[in-house]
């Protein structure tokens, strides 16, 4: 298995730029994660889906932040428009139970 | 409320000699337990955890860790440390309530093993 795909793995942008990363799980998976890494706040869980469905949003810092998962092999987060304060490495997860979580190797968020 | 706390913000041992990385939680009722480990631009690896059962459990690279209940710890450990065990160590709780897999971080320690 291929593991975790995350898509960009890096992204350099400018402020009020709309940005778009991508997380394809492991399939079988039933639930997915996206988590946020900065230095100042370490590890954030931002948003989860079991089966697809948003379970706990209460993560996501704003409204520009936004998170889909159209069908259980891939799952967006965006931010629009994107800040200064979003610079960070995105993570996202899967899950299909057991309650170890598969991470991907994270996308690396730079807003000039 | 939920919570995980490592102590240590780094933690500084010499190789061969044994290691210890610290990890309280309170949670209510019987969670499952997890350690992961993060090398440098890479994504959060599993090492171990305990869900049931003996209190100390065996996981990848040599560590282990174990579950305190009375003190509410799950400690890393390993006998030995090598260099390439330098890494951020986070552990994770996940309380049984909720019936999803959510996990709850704490702020990782770094681990430094010195030749």
């Amino acid at each position: 298995d291929a593991g975790v795909i995350q898509s960009p793995r890096h992204e350099v942008t400018e402020m009020g730029q709309e940005v778009t990363l991508r997380c394809k799980p492991i399939s079988g998976h039933n639930s997915l994660f996206w988590y946020r890494q900065t230095m100042m706040r370490g590890l954030e869980l931002l948003i989860y889906f079991n089966n697809n469905v948003p379970i706990d949003d209460s993560g996501m810092p704003e409204d520009r932040f936004s998170a889909k998962m159209p069908n259980a092999s891939f799952s967006t987060l965006k931010i629009q428009p994107s800040e200064p304060r979003d610079s960070a490495v995105y993570f996202c997860a899967s899950s299909d139970g057991t309650g170890e979580l598969f991470f991907g190797e994270g996308s690396r968020l730079t807003v000039l | 409320a939920q919570s995980v706390a490592q102590p240590e913000d780094q933690v500084n041992v010499a190789e061969g000699n044994p290691l210890t990385v610290k990890c309280t939680y309170s949670v209510s009722g019987n969670p499952y337990l997890f350690w992961y480990v993060q090398y440098p631009n890479r994504g959060l690896q599993f090492l171990l955890k305990y869900i049931t059962g003996d209190n100390l459990v065996k996981g990848s690279y040599g560590f282990e860790a174990e579950f305190n209940k009375s003190q509410t710890s799950f400690h890393l450990k390993k006998p030995s440390a090598l260099v390439s065990d330098s890494a951020l160590y986070f552990c994770a709780v996940r309380p049984l309530s909720g019936g999803y897999n959510k996990l709850i971080f704490g702020a990782g320690t770094r681990l430094a093993v010195h030749p």
